[in-house]
């Protein structure tokens, strides 16, 4: 049962554009979100995070917004580069999922120079 | 500083073998997680510890998954038996608890013949 699902496993963007990944998840209980970028043969690296009480987190390039009545988030990269080119995962956790943070599937990114 | 490592980083093993993989995290992070990571997926929680105490095993798939950490540091996840569907990119990660974000170690590409 996926918790936390990203439906687009890729997305394509041309340099200096916005990429918009998205993430939906079922458990209302959510309340800290985060996301991760990976690179090949490398561990996920802690992108920005967005916990409940908040709508917009901004972090340079990095945007995350949270949408809970949608229960939905999206990270927002403006602008695009070719170095952001990975595969993204949002991940979440809640006060009724212990220490488990749940992760999507990923959507691979790829920056067109 | 150093950041989360493990060891092997790959390992190919025969059906039935014995396997150890082995997670040194960043220092002075008291928690600690193992995510199994299959082909395509995003990473999926295994166990978690607070310092020496395992507090949370309900990821691990089978009684043939064993995961410890006796001085609250290095951790060692033990697979008894192993069988072809444990192949898989293990993952390491730590953090200084709560909310703070996972930093991730570059994972054991696990590989059962």
């Amino acid at each position: 049962d996926q918790q936390v699902k990203q439906n687009s496993p890729s997305l394509s963007v041309q340099e200096g554009r916005i990429s918009i990944l998205n993430c939906d998840y079922t458990n209302s209980m959510f309340d800290y979100f985060l996301w991760y970028k990976k690179y090949p043969a490398e561990g996920p690296t802690f992108l920005i995070s967005i916990s409940s009480i908040k709508d917009k987190n901004e972090d340079g390039r990095f945007t995350v917004f949270l949408n809970k009545s949608a229960k939905h988030l999206s990270l927002h990269i403006v602008p695009s580069q070719p170095g952001d080119s990975a595969v993204y995962f949002c991940a979440a956790r809640g006060p009724n999922t212990g220490n488990q943070f749940y992760f999507g599937t990923g959507t691979s990114l790829t920056v067109i120079p | 500083g150093a950041g989360v490592s493990q060891s092997p980083r790959y390992k190919v093993a025969k059906r039935g073998q014995d396997v150890a993989l082995r997670c040194d995290p960043i220092s002075g992070h008291v928690s600690l997680f193992w995510y199994q990571q299959a082909l395509g997926q995003g990473p999926e929680f295994l166990t978690y510890f607070q310092n020496e105490a395992q507090l949370d095993k309900s990821g691990l798939p089978s009684d043939r998954f064993f995961a410890e950490r006796p001085e609250g540091s290095v951790s060692t996840l033990k697979i008894q038996r192993t069988q072809q569907e444990d192949s898989a990119v293990y993952l390491c990660a730590s953090s200084y608890g709560g909310v703070q974000p996972q930093h991730f170690g570059d994972g054991t590409r696990l590989s059962i013949l």
